[in-house]
């Protein structure tokens, strides 16, 4: 079964600290992987999106990473600030591509306090 | 980048009634629209998938009478909740996509409740 798991489910850092999360995948196939930002009650925002093919991607102040081998991406966020406090969402979407189904991870829930 | 509207933001109604939910693709032409629903501290689940001019394809265990779905140009889609139940009651968001097959673009959602 197609999956993609994150961790942690739920993370709580200082502001301007640094940190990372992690999304594992067994989708396979591949066409690209996605990263979102989700504020509370708000539609996802795009991060960053990968081909299959790429390592890294950055956007400002996060930075994606992909190793299609062990099937890991992890989002780097430098220098946190409050209004990085939101759920962030790992999306993978399979190469066969079933008329655009995408397959979305369970989120981290981000608390960035002062 | 890409945007879409969806409207109403929030809406409360009383059970029993419908509820139509408007999701526009402002600046691009959507061949393909996506409606999600989000419980609390849960990711978005796919309800249904609809192309521009045809029906849309329902996922397993989403009832197709109940949750209506026109997508009758390539800017507008229309979710509407029939007969609605307090366990209706959730987020809905839909997603476009244009012609750069890959990229959806998500829309700010709309909160529904259902007294």
């Amino acid at each position: 079964k197609n999956q993609v798991e994150q961790s942690p489910q739920s993370l709580i850092i200082l502001e301007g600290k640094n940190c990372t999360l992690q999304c594992n995948y067994t989708v396979s196939p591949f066409s690209n992987l996605r990263w979102y930002k989700q504020d509370t009650g708000r539609g996802p925002v795009s991060l960053t999106i990968m081909t299959f093919s790429e390592n890294t991607k950055s956007n400002g102040r996060y930075t994606a990473t992909l190793d299609a081998d062990t099937k890991q991406s992890s989002l780097h966020i430098t220098a946190s600030q409050l209004s990085d406090s939101a759920s962030y969402i790992c999306v993978v979407s399979p190469t066969y591509n079933q008329g655009g189904k995408l397959i979305f991870g369970q989120g981290t829930e981000l608390s960035v306090k002062p | 980048g890409a945007v879409v509207s969806q409207h109403p933001s929030r809406v409360i109604c009383k059970s029993g009634t419908s509820v139509k939910i408007e999701c526009r693709s402002l600046d691009f032409q959507a061949t393909t629209m996506f409606w999600y629903r989000q419980f609390p501290k849960q990711s978005l689940m796919l309800m249904a998938t609809s192309n521009e001019g045809s029906k849309a394809t329902y996922e397993q265990g989403v009832e197709k009478d109940k949750f209506l779905i026109n997508h009758a140009s390539l800017t507008l889609s229309t979710l509407t909740v029939t007969s609605a139940h307090p366990e209706d009651s959730s987020f809905y968001i839909c997603s476009a996509r244009g012609v750069a097959l890959y990229e959806q673009y998500f829309g700010p959602g709309t909160r529904l409740t259902v007294t």
